[in-house]
């Protein structure tokens, strides 16, 4: 089993949907989340991070997590074309961070005009 | 401008030919990685470096090497290519702050091992 488990999808939704990405995880020592936008050919940029259970927003994105469900979400309101990319879900064991990082494998979204 | 630049951006090789894939960031970045990405598989850490002459492993370092004798460069050598270590590799530049996370990421290098 691995770490993190992320649905690939596809995900398409029309424009202006509300979006929910969702990643689980089985190890219990994940304190640091974090959520990055993949578009293609290009490098992986950070998009959200988060040190603890409950809610962060920022704009139309909106991270939770719920460690005793080791479960977190990206939710991303308002969903535009140009969201259509791919969303990776990472964590690591110390909020720090300075730390080993492993990544979910990603969901691809396109969101359709 | 903020940028992480890594060299060659493609790379064709064959079997067990030594090559190194340079990696630079211009923002004073104590912590740098390198991933590999496959299909199916993900983002996934190779080696990572806390600051100069530290480093350490990631989920999959082996058949890498790595190096980190100046805070700004962070190469990625393969000794003996094999074509398992096809892929598409990125390296990435971190600073964490009491309430910040900056993060960058390489454009990536796509290598081929024959």
């Amino acid at each position: 089993q691995k770490e993190v488990e992320q649905d690939p999808g596809p995900l398409s939704v029309p424009e202006g949907a509300i979006v929910s990405l969702n990643c689980t995880y089985s190890n219990s020592a994940f304190q640091y989340f974090m959520w990055y936008r993949q578009y293609s050919r290009k490098g992986p940029e950070l998009l959200m991070y988060t040190y603890s259970s409950g809610n962060k927003e920022d704009g139309r994105f909106t991270a939770q997590v719920d460690k005793s469900s080791k479960y977190i979400s990206l939710f991303i309101r308002d969903s535009q074309p140009s969201d259509s990319a791919t969303y990776l879900c990472a964590m690591s064991e110390t909020s720090g961070g300075y730390q080993k990082v492993t990544f979910g494998t990603g969901t691809k979204l396109q969101v359709i005009p | 401008e903020a940028q992480v630049t890594q060299n060659p951006r493609y790379l064709i090789t064959v079997t067990g030919k030594k090559l190194t894939v340079t990696c630079s960031q211009n923002m004073n970045h104590e912590y740098m990685s390198w991933y590999r990405q496959d299909p199916g598989l993900g983002l996934r850490q190779i080696y990572y470096s806390m600051n100069v002459e530290v480093t350490d492993k990631g989920d999959v370092p082996e058949g890498y090497k790595v190096s980190r004798k100046e805070k700004r460069n962070f190469p990625l050598i393969l000794e003996s290519p094999s074509p398992n270590q096809t892929s598409l590799y990125f390296c990435a530049s971190r600073s964490i702050g009491m309430s910040t996370d900056t993060q960058y990421f390489g454009p990536g290098t796509r290598l081929t091992v024959l």
